[in-house]
């Protein structure tokens, strides 16, 4: 089965700190995609960044960034000088083929971690 | 705009009284999926849709109906809705190819009393 498992539930850094958080995921699959979404109080999903699991270099969105270690089953998420709009639970998620359906994609997510930005 | 509809945002309920969430999206989007949030499980898949007519079991379908009769709409029904299935429900759309980024509704609050 493919897991995704983020272990810290809650976080919380003052402002303009860097905070890391945990992704680990399990899959026997070579070809998928992470991903890091943040769900603000407004409890809209939103895509911070991906990550195609064929390629080595990590992603960069601005002031977010992975780590990503294919070998280790390791995809973390930095946030650099972080905001107080940074205030949301994020969800790392991992998309891999699968369903009964040929060609379906199966997006699985990790149980979330809540993130809290002081001032 | 981009714009995937949920309706309605908040339903209170009693067990057993039959509901249907409305999901629509204007991107022509062949795929279509629900999930449920609840505590501590992050979102679990419930259903989703390749095309019309072609629909599939999530990981936690049990209890849930789905339809998929026109590409822009896919209805969750709950034909006797049970306390635990209290949730947030999100639908979710994306294009066929696994690099389209997936675009998600602003999620439903269902009580079930």
């Amino acid at each position: 089965a493919q897991t995704v498992t983020q272990s810290q539930p809650e976080m919380s850094v003052q402002e303009a700190e860097t905070v890391t958080l945990s992704c680990t995921y399990d899959t026997s699959e070579s070809n998928y995609y992470l991903f890091w979404y943040k769900q603000p109080p407004s409890r809209q999903m939103i895509l911070v960044i991906r990550q195609e699991a064929y390629k080595q270099q990590n992603a960069t969105e601005n002031r977010f960034s992975v780590n990503f270690q294919k070998a280790a089953k390791s995809f973390s998420l930095k946030i650099s000088d972080s905001q107080l709009g940074d205030t949301a639970m994020y969800f790392c998620a991992f998309m891999y083929p699968g369903g009964t359906i040929q060609g379906a994609q199966k997006l699985v997510f990790g149980q979330g971690t809540r993130l809290t930005i002081n001032p | 705009e981009a714009q995937v509809t949920q309706n309605p945002r908040y339903l209170i309920t009693v067990t057993g009284k039959k509901l249907t969430v409305t999901c629509s999206q204007n991107m022509n989007h062949e795929y279509m999926s629900w999930y449920r949030q609840d505590p501590g499980l992050g979102l679990r898949q419930i259903y989703y849709s390749m095309n019309v007519e072609v629909t599939d079991k999530g990981d936690v379908p049990e209890g849930y109906k789905v339809s998929r009769k026109e590409k822009r709409n896919f209805p969750l029904i709950l034909e006797s809705p049970s306390p635990n299935q209290t949730s947030l429900y999100f639908c979710a759309t994306h294009g066929q190819s696994s690099t389209d980024t997936q675009y998600f509704g602003p999620g439903t609050r269902l009580t079930v009393l």
